[in-house]
């Protein structure tokens, strides 16, 4: 079965300090995965997938498969950084379609 | 135009009554899933539709769980004699196109209801 790995639930950096949120899965098949962000009291929203290989709001992250890792990344924090991000990874669920597995997520809250 | 919708957001119940969820997905969306997120967990697939055909209920914890989409639009899910540990968050997504098929395809998600059991 398909796993996601957040080690960090809280990680706490002083703004303009870079950020690394981690991520490591667990799947035996071609992985597609995904950063959510949940700011307070909005709706959880997609921030990036790997398979783009785009930057958004400054954020990037590169799948690597050797380290089965898609780590999630920014030079310089910024105060509306602060929220909840969930690293999630597409797999075949077996039953006829594709599900999401989450992480368990990690909090970042940017210092002023 | 309008997102994906809940309600109610907030629920109490007690232990033993039974609760109907609801979710209005954006509309001309093909596929509907429901997540199950207990607090400090990350959301955990429950079920998915696809227009009114549910696919795949590998992730519905207990067959006190039932959800329908009859119209292939609203779906509902209902929880009977609800129990303590079913107190979560219940977030509804939809995305435009099929699911049973591998590639891209954004879910959105509602801003989920909280349900606690007393």
């Amino acid at each position: 079965a398909q796993r996601v790995t957040q080690p960090e639930k809280l990680l706490s950096v002083f703004k303009g300090a870079p950020v690394e949120l981690k991520c490591n899965y667990s799947y035996s098949g071609s992985p597609e995965l995904f950063w959510y962000v949940q700011y307070s009291r909005q709706r959880l929203q997609l921030l990036l997938r790997h398979i783009s290989r785009e930057s958004i709001k400054g954020f990037t992250a590169d799948l690597n498969k050797g380290e089965t890792s898609f780590h999630l990344k920014k030079p310089f924090a910024q105060e509306e950084d602060s929220a909840m991000y969930y690293c999630a990874l597409k797999a075949y669920s077996g039953a006829g379609s594709y599900q999401l597995t989450f992480g368990k997520g990690t909090k970042l809250s940017v210092i002023p | 135009g309008a997102g994906v919708s809940q309600s109610p957001r907030y629920k109490v119940a007690k232990r033993g009554q039974d609760v109907a969820l609801r979710c209005d997905p954006i509309s001309g969306h093909v596929s509907l899933f429901w997540y199950q997120q207990a607090l400090g967990q990350g959301p955990e697939f429950l079920t998915y539709f696809q227009n009114e055909a549910q696919l795949d209920k590998s992730g519905l914890p207990s067959d006190r769980f039932f959800a329908e989409r009859p119209e292939g639009s609203v779906s509902t899910l209902k929880i009977q004699r609800t129990q303590q540990e079913d107190s979560a968050v219940y977030l509804c997504a939809s995305s435009l196109a099929d699911s049973a098929l591998p590639g891209y395809n954004e879910q959105f998600f509602g801003p989920g209801t909280r349900l606690t059991v007393l």
